[in-house]
Protein backbone atom coordinates (compact mmCIF):
# COMPACT_ATOMS: atom_id res chain seq x y z
CA UNK A 1 0.00 0.00 0.00
CA UNK A 2 1.08 3.67 -0.26
CA UNK A 3 1.92 5.93 2.37
CA UNK A 4 3.11 9.03 2.19
CA UNK A 5 5.82 10.67 5.24
CA UNK A 6 5.40 14.60 6.18
CA UNK A 7 7.98 14.61 8.57
CA UNK A 8 7.44 18.78 9.63
CA UNK A 9 4.04 18.73 11.74
CA UNK A 10 4.50 22.71 12.27
CA UNK A 11 6.98 24.88 10.79
CA UNK A 12 7.24 29.19 11.68
CA UNK A 13 9.20 30.93 9.46
CA UNK A 14 9.82 35.06 9.50
CA UNK A 15 8.24 36.84 6.30
CA UNK A 16 11.23 36.40 3.54
CA UNK A 17 12.69 33.25 5.00
CA UNK A 18 13.52 30.31 2.59
CA UNK A 19 10.75 27.14 2.93
CA UNK A 20 11.18 23.87 2.57
CA UNK A 21 8.86 21.38 3.15
CA UNK A 22 9.56 17.48 2.92
CA UNK A 23 7.73 14.76 1.47
CA UNK A 24 8.21 11.23 1.18
CA UNK A 25 6.34 8.64 -0.95
CA UNK A 26 6.24 4.82 -0.37
CA UNK A 27 5.35 2.94 -3.32
CA UNK A 28 6.94 0.60 -6.37
CA UNK A 29 5.42 1.66 -9.12
CA UNK A 30 4.62 4.58 -11.01
CA UNK A 31 3.29 7.87 -9.51
CA UNK A 32 2.06 11.08 -9.34
CA UNK A 33 2.56 13.86 -7.09
CA UNK A 34 0.93 16.33 -5.61
CA UNK A 35 1.03 19.65 -2.98
CA UNK A 36 -2.14 20.39 -1.70
CA UNK A 37 -2.65 24.26 0.07
CA UNK A 38 -5.44 24.54 2.93
CA UNK A 39 -5.88 28.39 3.71
CA UNK A 40 -7.50 28.67 6.95
CA UNK A 41 -11.23 28.69 6.72
CA UNK A 42 -11.17 27.19 3.04
CA UNK A 43 -11.01 23.98 0.73
CA UNK A 44 -8.44 22.74 0.00
CA UNK A 45 -6.18 23.63 -3.51
CA UNK A 46 -4.31 22.22 -5.76
CA UNK A 47 -0.47 23.77 -5.40
CA UNK A 48 1.22 21.73 -8.17
CA UNK A 49 1.71 18.84 -9.30
CA UNK A 50 3.96 16.19 -10.80
CA UNK A 51 2.79 13.48 -13.53
CA UNK A 52 6.23 13.00 -16.01
CA UNK A 53 8.56 14.88 -17.56
CA UNK A 54 11.30 17.85 -16.01
CA UNK A 55 11.25 16.60 -12.39
CA UNK A 56 11.35 20.51 -11.08
CA UNK A 57 7.64 21.51 -10.76
CA UNK A 58 6.48 25.15 -10.82
CA UNK A 59 3.25 26.15 -9.16
CA UNK A 60 1.02 29.16 -7.86
CA UNK A 61 2.44 31.61 -5.89
CA UNK A 62 5.90 31.23 -6.38
CA UNK A 63 5.93 27.58 -5.42
CA UNK A 64 8.04 25.04 -6.62
CA UNK A 65 8.75 21.18 -5.85
CA UNK A 66 11.63 18.84 -7.09
CA UNK A 67 10.59 14.79 -7.74
CA UNK A 68 13.92 13.18 -6.68
CA UNK A 69 13.05 9.16 -7.98
CA UNK A 70 15.46 8.02 -6.18
CA UNK A 71 14.89 9.18 -2.25
CA UNK A 72 10.99 8.78 -2.78
CA UNK A 73 10.57 12.16 -2.52
CA UNK A 74 9.08 15.42 -3.41
CA UNK A 75 9.93 18.25 -1.22
CA UNK A 76 8.25 21.80 -1.57
CA UNK A 77 10.11 25.19 -1.65
CA UNK A 78 9.57 28.50 -1.86
CA UNK A 79 12.31 31.42 -1.67
CA UNK A 80 10.89 33.63 -0.10
CA UNK A 81 7.51 33.32 2.39
CA UNK A 82 4.95 35.62 2.85
CA UNK A 83 2.24 35.88 5.67
CA UNK A 84 -0.23 35.23 3.21
CA UNK A 85 1.25 32.12 2.89
CA UNK A 86 0.20 30.83 6.37
CA UNK A 87 -1.62 27.82 5.57
CA UNK A 88 -1.50 23.77 6.18
CA UNK A 89 0.79 22.03 3.04
CA UNK A 90 -0.68 18.47 2.08
CA UNK A 91 1.64 16.14 -0.14
CA UNK A 92 -0.60 13.43 -2.09
CA UNK A 93 0.32 10.53 -4.38
CA UNK A 94 -1.57 8.47 -6.81
CA UNK A 95 -0.91 5.82 -8.48
CA UNK A 96 -0.52 6.35 -12.71
CA UNK A 97 -2.02 3.04 -13.34
CA UNK A 98 -5.66 4.11 -12.76
CA UNK A 99 -6.21 3.89 -8.74
CA UNK A 100 -9.00 6.16 -7.68
CA UNK A 101 -7.25 6.98 -4.47
CA UNK A 102 -5.31 9.94 -3.78
CA UNK A 103 -3.30 9.27 -0.55
CA UNK A 104 -2.24 12.07 1.43
CA UNK A 105 0.37 13.05 4.13
CA UNK A 106 -0.39 13.91 7.65
CA UNK A 107 0.02 18.32 6.52
CA UNK A 108 2.62 20.39 7.61
CA UNK A 109 1.04 23.76 9.18
CA UNK A 110 3.49 26.67 7.96
CA UNK A 111 2.79 29.67 9.73
CA UNK A 112 4.48 32.83 8.61
CA UNK A 113 5.34 36.01 11.32
CA UNK A 114 5.13 38.81 9.66
CA UNK B 1 -22.41 26.51 -9.32
CA UNK B 2 -18.69 27.44 -9.38
CA UNK B 3 -17.56 24.90 -6.73
CA UNK B 4 -18.26 22.03 -5.29
CA UNK B 5 -20.77 22.71 -2.38
CA UNK B 6 -21.14 20.79 0.57
CA UNK B 7 -23.72 21.11 3.02
CA UNK B 8 -24.02 21.25 6.00
CA UNK B 9 -20.73 23.17 7.21
CA UNK B 10 -21.00 21.89 10.67
CA UNK B 11 -23.37 18.76 11.94
CA UNK B 12 -23.77 17.63 15.47
CA UNK B 13 -25.18 14.51 16.31
CA UNK B 14 -25.67 12.19 19.26
CA UNK B 15 -23.86 8.74 18.98
CA UNK B 16 -26.38 6.59 17.89
CA UNK B 17 -28.20 8.95 15.21
CA UNK B 18 -28.52 8.97 11.72
CA UNK B 19 -26.24 11.46 9.18
CA UNK B 20 -26.74 12.88 5.58
CA UNK B 21 -24.16 14.82 4.04
CA UNK B 22 -24.44 16.54 0.91
CA UNK B 23 -22.09 17.55 -2.57
CA UNK B 24 -23.07 18.98 -5.20
CA UNK B 25 -20.40 19.23 -7.44
CA UNK B 26 -19.46 21.16 -10.66
CA UNK B 27 -21.81 20.83 -13.25
CA UNK B 28 -20.46 18.34 -15.35
CA UNK B 29 -17.86 16.88 -13.45
CA UNK B 30 -18.75 12.73 -13.78
CA UNK B 31 -16.53 11.75 -11.04
CA UNK B 32 -17.38 12.32 -6.98
CA UNK B 33 -14.94 11.18 -4.43
CA UNK B 34 -15.82 11.44 -0.52
CA UNK B 35 -12.67 11.54 1.56
CA UNK B 36 -12.80 11.70 5.31
CA UNK B 37 -10.00 13.98 7.63
CA UNK B 38 -10.13 12.94 11.05
CA UNK B 39 -7.87 16.08 13.51
CA UNK B 40 -4.50 15.94 12.62
CA UNK B 41 -4.56 13.53 9.78
CA UNK B 42 -4.44 14.01 6.22
CA UNK B 43 -7.97 13.29 4.07
CA UNK B 44 -8.35 9.29 3.59
CA UNK B 45 -10.48 8.08 0.53
CA UNK B 46 -14.01 7.03 1.09
CA UNK B 47 -15.68 5.78 -2.15
CA UNK B 48 -15.79 7.30 -5.87
CA UNK B 49 -18.56 7.62 -8.17
CA UNK B 50 -17.92 7.35 -11.88
CA UNK B 51 -21.56 9.12 -12.88
CA UNK B 52 -24.28 7.20 -11.02
CA UNK B 53 -22.20 4.08 -9.86
CA UNK B 54 -19.98 3.63 -6.77
CA UNK B 55 -16.67 2.71 -9.27
CA UNK B 56 -14.64 1.57 -5.86
CA UNK B 57 -16.05 2.05 -2.54
CA UNK B 58 -12.97 0.49 -0.87
CA UNK B 59 -12.48 2.85 1.68
CA UNK B 60 -15.58 3.10 3.52
CA UNK B 61 -14.75 1.99 7.10
CA UNK B 62 -17.76 -0.39 7.72
CA UNK B 63 -21.19 -1.32 6.75
CA UNK B 64 -22.91 1.75 8.58
CA UNK B 65 -21.21 4.13 5.71
CA UNK B 66 -23.06 4.30 2.33
CA UNK B 67 -23.18 7.04 0.19
CA UNK B 68 -25.50 7.40 -3.14
CA UNK B 69 -25.53 9.12 -6.79
CA UNK B 70 -28.97 8.72 -7.76
CA UNK B 71 -28.37 11.21 -11.03
CA UNK B 72 -24.99 11.59 -11.39
CA UNK B 73 -24.65 14.71 -9.89
CA UNK B 74 -25.24 15.19 -6.29
CA UNK B 75 -24.13 12.57 -3.67
CA UNK B 76 -25.01 11.93 -0.11
CA UNK B 77 -23.24 9.88 2.45
CA UNK B 78 -24.73 8.22 5.08
CA UNK B 79 -23.88 7.15 7.83
CA UNK B 80 -25.98 5.07 10.36
CA UNK B 81 -25.56 4.21 14.04
CA UNK B 82 -22.94 6.74 14.37
CA UNK B 83 -20.22 6.72 16.94
CA UNK B 84 -17.63 8.99 18.34
CA UNK B 85 -14.96 8.15 16.19
CA UNK B 86 -16.82 9.42 13.27
CA UNK B 87 -16.21 12.58 14.12
CA UNK B 88 -13.99 14.49 11.52
CA UNK B 89 -14.55 16.91 8.86
CA UNK B 90 -15.94 15.16 5.09
CA UNK B 91 -14.96 16.11 2.16
CA UNK B 92 -16.27 15.79 -1.19
CA UNK B 93 -13.70 16.57 -4.54
CA UNK B 94 -15.12 16.19 -8.21
CA UNK B 95 -13.48 16.20 -11.39
CA UNK B 96 -14.66 16.06 -15.44
CA UNK B 97 -13.08 12.35 -15.46
CA UNK B 98 -10.56 10.19 -13.57
CA UNK B 99 -7.95 11.05 -16.04
CA UNK B 100 -4.28 9.81 -15.37
CA UNK B 101 -4.78 8.30 -12.04
CA UNK B 102 -6.46 9.78 -9.26
CA UNK B 103 -5.94 13.45 -8.54
CA UNK B 104 -5.93 14.70 -12.03
CA UNK B 105 -8.22 18.23 -12.02
CA UNK B 106 -9.74 17.35 -8.77
CA UNK B 107 -11.73 20.32 -7.02
CA UNK B 108 -12.41 19.77 -3.28
CA UNK B 109 -15.11 21.52 -1.51
CA UNK B 110 -14.86 22.90 1.93
CA UNK B 111 -16.31 20.09 3.73
CA UNK B 112 -19.16 19.09 6.80
CA UNK B 113 -17.13 18.87 10.07
CA UNK B 114 -19.07 16.09 11.61
CA UNK B 115 -18.69 16.10 15.47
CA UNK B 116 -20.75 13.13 17.40
CA UNK B 117 -21.41 14.09 20.98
Amino acid sequence: AQSVSQHNHHVILSEAASLELGCNYSYGGTVNLFWYVQYPGQHLQLLLKYFSGDPLVKGIKGFEAEFIKSKFSFNLRKPSVQWSDTAEYFCAVSDQTGANNLFFGTGTRLTVIP
Amino acid sequence: GAGVSQTPSNKVTEKGKYVELRCDPISGHTALYWYRQSLGQGPEFLIYFQGTGAADDSGLPNDRFFAVRPEGSVSTLKIQRTERGDSAVYLCASSLAPGQGAGNGYTFGSGTRLTVV
